[in-house]
């Protein structure tokens, strides 16, 4: 079975600075990974996804993750803050049949 | 943004009223999914389909049932609905004909109220 955990529940930073929200991740197999972001009162949008290709993903909107399979981890980062990137942060896997299984959410907030 | 309506966008109803939610892509993506999302639990899957007239369960698919009759359109259903099932719920749809796309785009959204 697959199992996503989202280390933090809230992260705060300050505008320009660096951004690192975590996901630790579980698969039974050689797993595809994803990062959503949603605004309030919207639906999910793709940040970015790793699918077996390079281990460092570049997404939308300056994100990036990096997949380290000795650490099970995929966690998300950005050099520097911006006020609009405010928001809840989910990372998934997929599982059998395209099934994602999604962690429980960072809500991310910036401070001016 | 992905061609996924959700209707309705708001519904208000009663304990033990039946709820249909209906979902429409203009994709012609093969897979499809309703989530529920709720505080401090993300999303969870409550029933998903891999073609016309083809479901299956969930994690979370008691008291829910789904159709889908036609490519572009899946309908889940609370036959009689419970106030554990005020919620918001996302449809969401992937694979699309001409490759393998694992990625679900989302819609927007449907917030749901049992009283």
């Amino acid at each position: 079975a697959q199992s996503v955990t989202q280390l933090d529940s809230h992260v705060s930073v300050s505008e320009g600075t660096p951004v690192l929200l975590r996901c630790n991740y579980s698969s039974s197999y050689s797993p595809s990974l994803f990062w959503y972001v949603q605004h309030p009162n919207k639906g999910l949008q793709l940040l970015l996804k790793y699918t077996s290709a390079a281990t460092l993903v570049k997404g939308i909107n300056g994100f990036e993750a990096e997949f380290k399979k000795s650490e099970t981890s995929f966690h998300l980062t950005k050099p520097s803050a911006h006020m609009s990137d405010a928001a809840e942060y989910f990372c998934a896997v997929r599982g059998s049949a395209r099934q994602l299984t999604f962690g429980s959410g960072t809500q991310l907030t910036v401070l001016p | 943004d992905a061609g996924i309506t959700q209707s309705p966008r708001h519904k208000v109803t009663e304990t033990g009223t039946p709820v249909t939610l209906r979902c429409h892509q203009t994709e012609n993506h093969r897979y499809m999914y309703w989530y529920r999302q709720d505080p401090g639990h993300g999303l969870r899957l409550i029933h998903y389909s891999y073609g016309v007239k083809d479901t299956d369960k969930g994690e979370v698919s008691d008291g829910y049932s789904v159709s889908r009759s036609k490519t572009e359109d899946f309908l889940l259903t609370l036959e009689s609905a419970t106030s554990s099932q005020t919620s918001v719920y996302f449809c969401a749809i992937s694979e699309s004909r001409t490759g393998k796309s694992y990625e679900q785009y989302f819609g927007p959204g449907t917030r749901l109220t049992v009283t």
